[in-house]
């Protein structure tokens, strides 16, 4: 069991639709984050909240939408994505975020997201 | 940039047999963090040594940090089939607000 729960595991999805990835965790800790993994490229940081607020934007294109409503659940809105966009998107959870902070990170087990 | 880099990209080693992994870094970090993350899963954690430190085990797990070098090295003893992923080393450095990860080694442990 994970503590970090994602929904769906697997979305395809057409360029011009809406979609939205949901992240939950049960472990009280107050930062989120987003993450893309694209085959044989690292693991790459797109968004990061600290307490509700974002705090990192690592130049994701605005085709990709976070919402943080509160410490525990994370969305990451989809419009009008681009072939290139298909990955493996993963989010993560730490006590708080911040360099020097220690942290261990607790990862969900991802979307799998094809564009088609 | 601060990535991480993992050394070898892939091994391959029989069971019972010892895996080493290496990673190497380009600036001053707070601390390093190795992740394994299995086929079709999530990262998960497995250790995380302090810029202070220099060794650290868990279990089968021993991680060593060298900061006048900039590389850490990931042992895992006596290997087991279950052991076969992808391991990541990460770090976080000093003055960043996040971890940047290496491109990971793929293990594979064959029976």
């Amino acid at each position: 069991e994970t503590g970090v729960t994602q929904t769906p595991r697997h979305l395809v999805m057409g360029m011009t639709n809406k979609k939205s990835l949901k992240c939950e965790q049960h472990l009280g800790h107050n930062a989120m984050y987003w993450y893309k993994q694209s085959a044989k490229k690292p693991l790459e940081l797109m968004f990061v909240y600290n307490f509700k607020e974002q705090t990192e934007n690592n130049s994701v294109p605005s085709r990709f939408s976070p919402e943080c409503p509160n410490s525990s659940h994370l969305f990451l809105h989809l419009h009008t994505l681009q072939p290139e966009d298909s990955a493996l998107y993963l989010c993560a959870s730490s006590q708080e975020s911040g360099g020097g902070s220690n942290q261990p990170q607790h990862f969900g087990d991802g979307t799998r997201l094809s564009i088609l | 940039s601060q990535q991480g880099e993992e050394d070898p990209q892939a091994l391959s080693i029989q069971e019972g047999e010892n895996a080493t992994m290496n990673c190497s870094y380009k600036t001053s970090i707070n601390n390093l963090q190795w992740y394994r993350q299995n086929s079709g899963r999530g990262l998960v954690h497995l250790i995380l040594i302090r810029s202070n430190e220099r060794e650290k085990h868990s279990g089968r797990l021993r991680v060593t940090l060298d900061t006048s070098k900039k590389s850490s090295s990931l042992l895992i003893t006596a290997s087991r089939a279950a052991d076969t992923a992808s391991y990541f080393c990460a770090t976080d450095a000093l003055w960043a607000q996040k971890l940047v990860f290496g491109q990971g080694t793929r293990l594979t442990i064959n029976p």
